[in-house]
């Protein structure tokens, strides 16, 4: 079955860097689009980012754009995202999904969570 | 970039009663349109795409409709299983702008 397995989260101090990876299982990897989401402490989703299935298309939120690099490994199944300049509102569980036959979020990972503080 | 706005931000209603929520979307989005469930503490789960379509295995009492900027999530008979939070995401053009979720509780 589809699994996605977040890893790489952790406490970072303002202005670090962080590298998100996002582990694939059970499809064709390189045959979909791929995103990144997050949920801030006692907040609402906010997407962050989206990969096109060849790599060719790249697409940021307005908040984390010029901060944040979405990447695909497809020899090793594998999604990241490059955070730098980090902020203390960029504290949130990081989720990775993939979509299915259009660009919605039709499967998601458990989470991986980031915490920006000094 | 798109706006998506819900209403309402929370509601509370009896096991059996239809539920129904609102979301749109600042500009047409025509039918690219995702209902998601949240239930306390886990992932977001897929409910619904292409405005209407139900996601395999998702119970039927969910359906959704609307097309442009208009649409609705509708649970048919309101199950305690149901407690969670709703949000709707336009994925017609990046950003894939979340709503800000209805929460929905038992009465």
């Amino acid at each position: 079955q589809v699994q996605l397995v977040e890893s790489g989260g952790g406490v970072v101090q303002p202005g670090r860097s962080l590298r998100l990876s996002c582990a694939s299982s059970g499809f064709r990897f390189n045959s979909f689009a791929m995103h990144w989401a997050r949920q801030a402490p006692g907040k609402g989703l906010e997407w962050v980012a989206m990969v096109s299935y060849d790599g060719s298309k790249k697409y940021y939120a307005d908040s984390v754009k010029d901060r944040f690099t979405i990447s695909r490994d497809d020899s090793e199944s594998t999604l990241y995202l490059q955070m730098n300049s980090l902020r203390p509102e960029d504290t949130a569980v990081y989720y990775c999904a993939k979509e299915l036959r259009g660009y919605y979020m039709a499967v998601w990972g458990k989470g991986t969570t980031v915490t920006v503080s000094s | 970039d798109i706006q998506m706005t819900q209403s309402p931000s929370s509601l509370s209603a009896s096991v059996g009663d239809r539920v129904t929520i609102t979301c749109r979307a600042s500009q047409g989005i025509s039918n690219y349109l995702a209902w998601y469930q949240q239930q306390p503490g886990k992932v977001p789960n897929l409910l619904i795409y292409a405005a209407s379509t139900l996601q395999s295995g998702v119970p039927s009492r969910f359906s959704g409709s609307g097309s442009g900027t208009d649409f609705t999530l509708t649970i048919s008979s309101l199950q305690p299983e149901d407690v969670a939070t709703y949000y709707c995401q336009e994925y017609n053009s990046a950003p894939f702008t979340f709503g800000p979720g209805t929460k929905v509780d038992i009465k």
